[in-house]
């Protein structure tokens, strides 16, 4: 069955950077892109940008332009979202989750499969 | 760049039915997928390409997409269907996912 794990919680500091995993499993990793949302304490889904983990494209968020960057390891199944000069307001709950659409076209589709979820909180 | 909008609450009575919209330019041209987020959990698509629903999905959970307006429908509401409900969509133009704000449905 499809599964996206995601790592651990994060206590970061203001300034700090922070890196979150997304290791997928049941699916062929390449064939399918992966995007970033996160979701702030009592806000909605945002979308921060997708990887295409066949090319390794990338596609981020006006908002996020300059302090995301989306990696993958093909050997390792393992998508990753760094997030540099971290903020207060950056404090929310990263999700990675699998578009259905497949990789070698541009994406589309639902995400019907997510992980379970990465606490960051930043605070000084 | 393109903007969902969806209503922040509906309330309905156990039993009754729920409509939740979700507007956009032209959004009928689109295929909307729908969300479902239970408090501490990551969303579940309850509803995809305007209206077809996943296996596991009951029923009572319809979907539909016209002109400006797409809607998803829940029929004889229960207590388990509290949710917060997101309507999504590609913005072909730029190959980014577009998510609405969020309607949070109560059951009265």
């Amino acid at each position: 069955q499809v599964q996206l794990v995601q790592s651990g919680a994060e206590v970061k500091k203001p300034g700090a950077s922070v890196n979150v995993s997304c290791k997928a499993s049941g699916y062929t990793f390449t064939g399918y892109y992966i995007l970033w949302v996160r979701q702030a304490p009592g806000q909605g889904l945002e979308w921060m940008g997708w990887i295409n983990p066949n090319s390794g494209g990338t596609k981020y968020g006006q908002k996020f332009q300059g302090r995301v960057t989306m990696t993958r390891d093909t050997t390792l199944n393992t998508a990753y979202m760094d997030l540099s000069g971290l903020r207060s307001d950056d404090t929310a709950v990263y999700y990675c989750a699998k578009v259905s659409g497949t990789s070698s076209l541009p994406p589309l589709g639902e995400a019907f499969y997510w992980g379970q979820g990465t606490l960051v909180t930043v605070s000084s | 760049s393109y903007v969902l909008t969806q209503a922040p609450s509906v309330s309905v009575a156990p039993g009754q039915t729920a409509s939740i919209t979700c507007g956009g330019n032209n959004i009928g041209s689109k295929s909307v997928h729908w969300y479902q987020q239970k408090p501490g959990q990551a969303p579940v698509v309850v509803v995809y390409d305007d209206s077809d629903r996943p296996s596991g999905i009951p029923e009572r959970f319809s979907g539909s997409n016209s002109g400006n307006t797409a809607t998803l429908t829940i029929s004889r509401v229960a207590a388990g269907d509290e949710a917060d409900y997101y309507c999504q969509v590609w913005d072909l133009s730029s190959d980014h996912p577009v998510f609405g704000g969020g309607t949070q449905l109560a059951v009265l």
